[in-house]
């Protein structure tokens, strides 16, 4: 069983710039999500995108857009970079869309670093 | 107030000894809780689930008491292959939204 794959493991921009990144998730699940984790920081809940469609969106600027994808990998983008986008990205993925108190344990990919300067 | 909150440490300790986290949380309707483990430059992984009044794996200990909306975690005989960074993790209600603590680290030394 393949687990959650992220690309790429490590990303340099400058402000100002628009960056994509990528998520592969599980075999089997078919929901997945981004945070953002900055340094020191516990991750922070961008959205959840379920079968191609956005479940959830935490309190993030909407410069931040994602995409899912029918074979249920997924993209953030990020446009407009600013120094405080500087962070590691999490994606995780779960077999269904959480809802209404029930819970499916995340699995998450390794992260994608990425550097704004 | 943080929905989730938790004590940053680091705490350092010895191999051999107890230790324990704490983490409040601000919504009383939240039903299920998590410890996540993560190490340095890694992504969390989930240690532990806590639906009632607690739960045991091995040397690991979570205990929630739902009045007080805070949750703990007690490591016994720690070895330094717990040192980490500990992550209290409350779901949201709805869309599958995980909120995390900014977690705790631990650094155990020989």
């Amino acid at each position: 069983e393949t687990g959650v794959t992220q690309s790429p493991t490590h990303l340099i921009k400058t402000r100002g710039q628009q960056v994509t990144l990528r998520c592969s998730s599980q075999s089997g699940h078919n929901t997945v999500s981004w945070y953002q984790q900055a340094l020191g920081q516990g991750p922070q809940f961008i959205f959840q995108y379920y079968r191609e469609e956005e479940n959830g969106r935490g309190n993030f600027p909407p410069r931040f857009s994602g995409l899912q994808f029918p074979n249920y990998s997924s993209e953030l983008n990020v446009n407009a970079l600013e120094l405080d986008d500087s962070a590691l990205y999490l994606c995780a993925s779960s077999p269904r869309a959480s809802g209404g108190g029930s819970y499916n344990e995340q699995f998450f990919g390794p992260g994608t670093r990425l550097t704004v300067l | 107030r943080k929905e989730v909150e938790q004590d940053p440490g680091p705490f350092n300790v010895p191999e051999g000894a107890t230790v324990a986290f704490n983490c409040t949380y601000s919504n009383s309707a939240s039903q299920s809780f998590f410890w996540y483990r993560q190490d340095c430059r890694k992504e969390p992984k989930l240690l532990m689930s806590v639906y009632s009044s607690g739960n045991e794996d091995g040397r690991f200990t979570a205990q929630l008491n739902r009045a007080s909306q805070y949750i703990s975690l007690l490591i016994r005989d720690s070895k330094l292959s717990d040192s980490a960074t500990y992550l209290c993790v409350v779901p949201f209600n709805q869309g599958g939204k995980l909120i995390f603590g900014q977690g705790t680290e631990l650094s155990v030394k020989p």
